[in-house]
């Protein structure tokens, strides 16, 4: 049972364009959506996250877009460069459960 | 400050060997969390520990895998008897307290079954 489904699987934008990944969730208890940035042979790592009383958070060239009603949030990067080549995973976490659940992951090309 | 540390960075082991991974957390963090991360999926969870007890085992396989964090010394994710399907990156996390909002990840451990 897959509770944040993501996608695409792989994005490949030209340096400079937007990237755009979306995740979707079931679990209404969920109350932190986090992003995370993996490189090869690398752990993931915090991008940035977001609690559902908020519709958007920005920080640099990364923005969050949530939507609460309809059970979405995306990750946005602007003026992408080749070095934010990497694989990227929404995940989410609530309920009282410290287990983060996340997406499959999108694997992002940005060409120079 | 070193983050959380695992080792190996790599482990071979032949089928029905016993694979021992080891995760030393962030400094005065004392709550570990070990994920799976199998070729093209996600992470997902497998154990939550805090020092000497065994808090949430809910995504552990029910045979062959075992974890501990004792009061001194790193967090153990013990497979024995590992079958090809164990191949996969485990990673462990750490938090200095329950709350696992923005906890840090290692860089993991790849585990080949052979």
């Amino acid at each position: 049972q897959q509770q944040v489904k993501q996608s695409p699987q792989s994005l490949i934008v030209q340096k400079g364009g937007i990237s755009i990944i979306n995740c979707a969730y079931e679990n209404t208890a969920f109350d932190y959506f986090p992003w995370y940035q993996q490189f090869p042979g690398k752990g993931p790592a915090l991008l940035i996250a977001i609690r559902p009383d908020v519709s958007e958070k920005k920080e640099g060239r990364f923005t969050i877009s949530f939507n609460k009603s309809a059970k979405q949030f995306s990750l946005h990067i602007m003026d992408s460069q080749p070095g934010d080549s990497a694989t990227y995973f929404c995940a989410a976490l609530g309920g009282g459960s410290e287990k983060l659940v996340f997406g499959k992951g999108t694997k992002l090309t940005v060409n120079p | 400050n070193a983050g959380v540390m695992q080792n190996p960075r790599h482990l071979v082991r032949r089928r029905g060997q016993e694979a021992r991974l080891r995760c030393s957390p962030m400094k005065g963090h004392s709550h570990v969390y070990w994920y799976r991360q199998l070729p093209e999926e996600g992470l997902k969870f497998m154990v939550y520990l805090q020092k000497e007890n065994i808090i949430d085992e809910s995504g552990m396989p029910k045979e062959r895998f075992s974890a501990e964090f004792p009061k001194e010394g790193p967090s153990i994710l013990r497979i024995q008897q590992v079958v090809r399907g164990d191949s996969a990156a485990y990673f462990c996390a750490s938090s200095p307290t329950r709350s696992p909002y923005g906890y840090t990840f290692g860089s993991g451990t790849r585990l080949t079954v052979v």
